[in-house]
């Protein structure tokens, strides 16, 4: 069974910049998340969709951050503009639903110069 | 409101050593799960086991073993004569199942060293 799909692996780009990561979930997983882990921290929740409706984005950064998820399958999330204290590790991930187990993909690792 | 907490930072044990990563969670529903991955060099987080707030019995898997305790909030992870290969940050976490789908909080992680 193929895995949770990101791309790119790495991404340099100078603050002010925009940029944006793809997301592919496993096939038949209906909830995918967006996760931001900054270094030597544990992930933090940006956002949740439910097959192509947000559960939940209280914590994803409105003013530049936005995310999309069509047709209910792949996701991308976009930084417009990026600041220095974006640089961090986007992780996707995708859960059959409520009580099963959450699957990452390898993440983009953002570094903002 | 929800929170896990990972006292340890960072552990050091000689490979064949046992090791414990304690975690202690909060949280005020009743049904909630509990996970542990692991995170290798290489980043992506691995997926280790699953446990519902119903289910205290303890479980084995190889090398690993969960213990879960819900009187003291704790959901403790040993692994039985480390390797080398178990070096990795291990996040315990949580969630709830008020939503379509798992919400999952993260404590801030263990960093395992398992030297040769």
């Amino acid at each position: 069974e193929a895995g949770v799909a990101q791309s790119p692996r790495y991404k340099i780009i100078e603050k002010r910049q925009s940029v944006a990561f793809w997301c592919n979930p496993i096939s038949g997983h209906a909830t995918l998340y967006w996760y931001q882990q900054i270094l030597g921290q544990g992930p933090k929740l940006l956002i949740q969709f439910q097959n192509n409706g947000v559960v939940d984005d209280s914590q994803l950064p409105k003013d530049r951050f936005s995310a999309e998820r069509l047709k209910g399958v792949d996701s991308t999330l976009k930084i417009q503009p990026a600041k220095l204290e974006d640089s961090a590790v986007y992780l996707c991930a995708s859960s059959l639903g409520r009580g099963a187990g959450a699957f990452f993909g390898q993440g983009t690792r953002l570094t903002v110069v | 409101a929800q929170k896990v907490t990972q006292a340890q930072t960072e552990i050091s044990v000689v490979e064949k050593e046992d090791v414990t990563l304690d975690c202690v969670y909060e949280t005020r529903d009743t049904t909630y799960y509990l996970f542990w991955y692991k995170q290798p060099p290489s980043g992506e987080l691995v997926f280790l086991i699953r446990r519902n707030s119903f289910d205290e019995q303890n479980e084995i898997s190889g090398r690993y073993s969960w213990n879960f305790q819900k009187s003291t909030s704790s959901f403790n992870f040993t692994i039985t004569a480390s390797q080398v290969v178990d070096s990795a940050v291990y996040f315990c976490a949580l969630s709830f199942t008020g939503n379509a789908g798992n919400m999952l909080t993260f404590g801030g992680g263990t960093r395992l060293m398992v030297k040769p």
